[in-house]
């Protein structure tokens, strides 16, 4: 099953808005990432954030995580068209031999 | 991902087949998985292998088998026993060693299966 639930499942803005994603999960992490996909093709990497890091900055993305509460979050600033993507949180839990579990994902339409 | 390169870009199925889906990567990564993606949700592991002929089942195995006997690929064939293959397939590498990792995966394009 599923480990990450991401919040909201689409989001549609308008160009030059911030966009905020949130990503929980149920058990310990040893970090948490981020990646984009564009339709039809494959994961980038956007972040990384380790577990006893708290906040963490990529140009226009700023990831937070919250290990008490079991949370992370992606802001996106300043968005363009060329955001449009969807994009997953994904937890490498633990005593989990690196393996990633990757969260439902959401759609981010941003409008031109 | 140019390091990652997914065979073929799409495949058809027909029942009682098994079909293979490529992936080559000259990344020179010990860790490759493989993900099953269905439409508007999230990766389910498959297989993957952190080191040359070895390799561990994930979360959905079954109806699928993987080989590992070069470091560059890591091949992996759809049974007659997956009742519902279509999906799209992905393939990653990891750089990192040791029981834990904080490096990020690195993804080829993927395979479109359908069934015919």
């Amino acid at each position: 099953s599923q480990q990450g639930e991401e919040d909201p499942q689409a989001l549609s803005i308008q160009e030059g808005e911030n966009a905020t994603m949130n990503c929980s999960y149920k058990t310990s992490i040893n970090n948490l990432q981020w990646y984009r996909q564009n339709s039809g093709r494959g994961l980038v990497h956007l972040i990384l954030i380790r577990s006893n890091e708290r906040e963490k900055h990529s140009g226009r993305l700023r990831v937070t995580l919250d290990t008490s509460k079991k949370s992370s979050s992606l802001l996106i600033t300043a968005s363009r068209a060329a955001d449009t993507a969807s994009y997953f949180c994904a937890s490498q839990l633990s005593g989990s031999a690196r393996q990633l579990t990757f969260g439902s994902g959401t759609q981010l339409t941003v409008l031109p | 991902d140019g390091g990652i390169t997914q065979s073929p870009k799409y495949l058809f199925r027909k029942e009682g087949q098994n079909v293979t889906l490529s992936c080559e990567q000259n990344l020179n990564h010990d860790a490759m998985y493989w993900y099953r993606q269905d439409p508007g949700q999230g990766l389910r592991l498959i297989y993957y292998s952190q080191i040359v002929n070895d390799f561990q089942k994930g979360d959905i195995a079954e109806g699928y088998s993987v080989s590992r006997e070069k470091k560059e690929s890591f091949p992996l064939t759809v049974t007659s026993a997956q009742k519902n293959p279509t999906a799209f397939y992905l393939c990653a590498t990891e750089s990192g060693t040791g029981a834990y990792s904080n490096q990020p995966q690195h993804f080829g394009d993927g395979t479109r299966l359908s069934i015919l």
